[in-house]
Formats: structure tokens, sequence, C-alpha cells
């Protein structure tokens, strides 16, 4: 198993809510990840980060943000949550120049 | 637009059969590499096989790669029931783009 944390693994939220989804990874990794998982399984590119106070969009980033403050923290925040937003959220590290990516566990998110 | 594209989504077999998975792409890569996902679980990382590599084996997994195809395959052999997950190759265009990936195959490996 990875080092690599996300939290809450379940969060039921209201339309409107301002979130914050938790990923901290332990293993000194300078790239990090988040990708939105919808029910058919593909994954989209949210976010991503090379680096302390580097951040980069993906292709699904207009309505989150995320900040690097910290190697081993990277949230992701929800300004206000629609139902469109209920997916399952996935976070991913890698080192540098590493290739293969570690997942965490994954926070999968309701909006009602 | 994603990058892999894996066939066939869905997969159903009897224990001790093997199990093809292919994924075609669209650009030039660097490495395909194919990952594994248990239900509500996050990826694991399986096997990566680079753009000068036709044939990679590990345990009961073998993958193989066309690049004049843009095509990979994942065999799975001698399958089991805890094989059942879904799976997805991801394409690394250079060693600085994010990893894309597939849409994946379901597969269900009946005891």
């Amino acid at each position: 198993e990875a080092d690599i944390y996300q939290t809450p693994r379940y969060l039921v939220i209201g339309t409107g809510k301002k979130i914050t989804l938790e990923c901290s990874q332990t293993m000194g990794h300078d790239k990090m990840y988040w990708y939105q998982q919808d029910p058919g399984m593909e994954l989209h590119l949210i976010h991503y980060s090379y680096g302390v106070n580097s951040t980069e969009k993906g292709d699904l980033s207009s309505e989150s943000t995320v900040s690097r403050i910290r190697t081993e923290h990277f949230p992701l925040t929800l300004e206000s949550a629609r139902p469109s937003h209920t997916s399952q959220y996935l976070c991913a590290s890698r080192r540098q120049g590493g290739e293969k990516l570690f997942f965490g566990s994954g926070t999968q998110l309701s909006v009602l | 637009s994603q990058q892999g594209e894996e066939d066939p989504q869905a997969l159903s077999i009897q224990e001790g059969e093997n199990a093809t998975m292919n994924c075609s792409y669209k650009t030039s890569i660097n490495n395909l590499q194919w990952y594994r996902q248990n239900s509500g679980r996050g990826l694991v990382h399986l096997i990566l096989i680079r753009s000068n590599e036709r044939e990679k084996h590990s345990g009961r997994l073998r993958v193989t790669l066309d690049t004049s195809k843009k095509s990979s395959s994942l065999l799975i052999t001698a399958s089991r029931a805890a094989d059942t997950a879904s799976y997805f190759c991801a394409t690394e265009a250079t060693g600085n783009t994010p990893l894309v990936f597939g849409k994946g195959t379901r597969l269900s490996v009946i005891a």
C-alpha cells in the first residue's frame, strides 16, 4: 500500500456548500494530481502540481481550486458544490523523474 | 479528450481462463502503463512498457505494445476470482506531462 491518504472517505453535502478534500503523502513526492472518476469509470484530470507553490489546471478544473503550500499536502476545494460534482475524487503522486503513480483510496462525494 | 480507449468495456470469464484487454491511443508516447482498481478504491500500478519495448512480463501478466498501431494489450493468464477488478491503461507523452487514462475494462472472474 502506498503512503498517500485521502479524507474524508465519504462525504454527503447539500448544494452550495464549500468543501475541501484532503490529500497527503509521506513519500516526499514532488508531483501530485487530482482526478475525478465518473460512474462510467473514466478518469478526468482536474489539477496537478509539480512542487510547492506550483499548480496547473487539467481538463476539468473550472469549478475547483487547489493549493500546494507543503510538499506533502495537496487539498482540493469546491467553492460551491453542485449535484454535478457527485463523483469519486482520486489523489495521486509520484516522485520527480518517476513514472508510476501512487493513488489514495479516494473520496466519494455526493451532493444533494 | 482522453488518450486511451480500452476494449472490451466489460469481460466475464471463468476462473482458470485467460483474460485479454486492449488499449488504443492517439499520440506518440514515452511509455504506457496498466493499472488495476478494485471497486470503490484507488488505482494500483501493475506494469509499465516503454515505447522502445514490444513485450513485457510480470508474473501472470503479459503486456504488448505496438507503436505503429498505437495499441497495447494486457493478458492475464490463469485468472482467479481475486483478479476481478477494473483495468486501465494510461499513457505518458513525455516525462513532464500527466498520465492520461483510458475508460477501463471491467473484468469479472467467476469461480
